[in-house]
């Protein structure tokens, strides 16, 4: 079945210390994003590529990098973790951008230390 | 600048009744609009997407309605089912140059049995 996938669904980090989160999509859609999910809270994009051009959101810190290396994947490079980057972090797909439905994968569970 | 509100945040019904959502945003200016389903601690489903030229969707026992003028769109769910419980958010995507969805905070659904 054609679907987003991210890995790992749990993560635990230290205070500071970097973590990669990976998502890979077996749809081939031109557009991958990233999502931050707070408890209730609603999603915040923090930045999304379309093909390989990078695409990010003003107010995402410099913090959170990302990376695309080929169509089917896409990395979350958090560099030095604080305490209020815990959080579900989502990754989605879409065909084209702003125009098409979303999908989502089912996020990762980001634990700071 | 777009604001969405989802009333109410909770909701708690028994099985097999109809039951509607509500979704409002300050800017008539949209180019979409899209109803997710999220389960605890998981990823979003998306349900309905709806065109700013369109008045609703409907799929299965969901039915979306959109009304740009007054600024509001409801979610139906027919004949409610336990398997129903999630939270279900709206978001709507701004017309224009910076398209992205502009999220609300979501209505937690118990249905039970």
């Amino acid at each position: 079945d054609a679907m987003v996938i991210q890995n790992p669904r749990y993560q635990v980090t230290q205070f500071g210390k970097p973590v990669t989160l990976s998502c890979s999509q077996t749809l081939n859609h031109n557009v991958m994003y990233w999502y931050q999910q707070k408890s209730s809270q609603a999603p915040k994009l923090l930045f999304h590529y379309y093909d390989k051009d990078f695409n990010n959101e003003a107010d995402t810190p410099d913090n959170f990098q990302s990376r695309r290396p080929n169509t089917s994947f896409c990395f979350l490079d958090i560099r030095s973790p604080g305490l209020g980057d815990a959080a579900m972090y989502l990754c989605a797909t879409g065909r084209r951008p702003s125009t098409d439905t979303q999908y989502f994968g089912p996020g990762t569970r980001l634990t700071v230390l | 600048k777009q604001e969405v509100t989802q009333i109410p945040a909770a909701l708690s019904v028994p099985e097999g009744e109809n039951l509607v959502l509500n979704c409002s945003f300050t800017d008539s200016a949209i180019y979409n609009l899209q109803w997710f389903r999220q389960d605890p601690g998981k990823g979003l489903t998306s349900l309905l997407l709806i065109q700013s030229s369109q008045r609703e969707q409907t799929s299965g026992r969901l039915n979306a309605s959109l009304d740009k003028s007054s600024g509001r769109s409801t979610l139906y769910i027919a004949a409610s089912q336990p398997g129903d419980s999630a939270t279900y958010l709206c978001a709507a995507m701004n017309a224009g140059n910076n398209r992205k969805l502009i999220w609300g905070l979501g209505t937690s659904l118990a249905v039970n049995p």
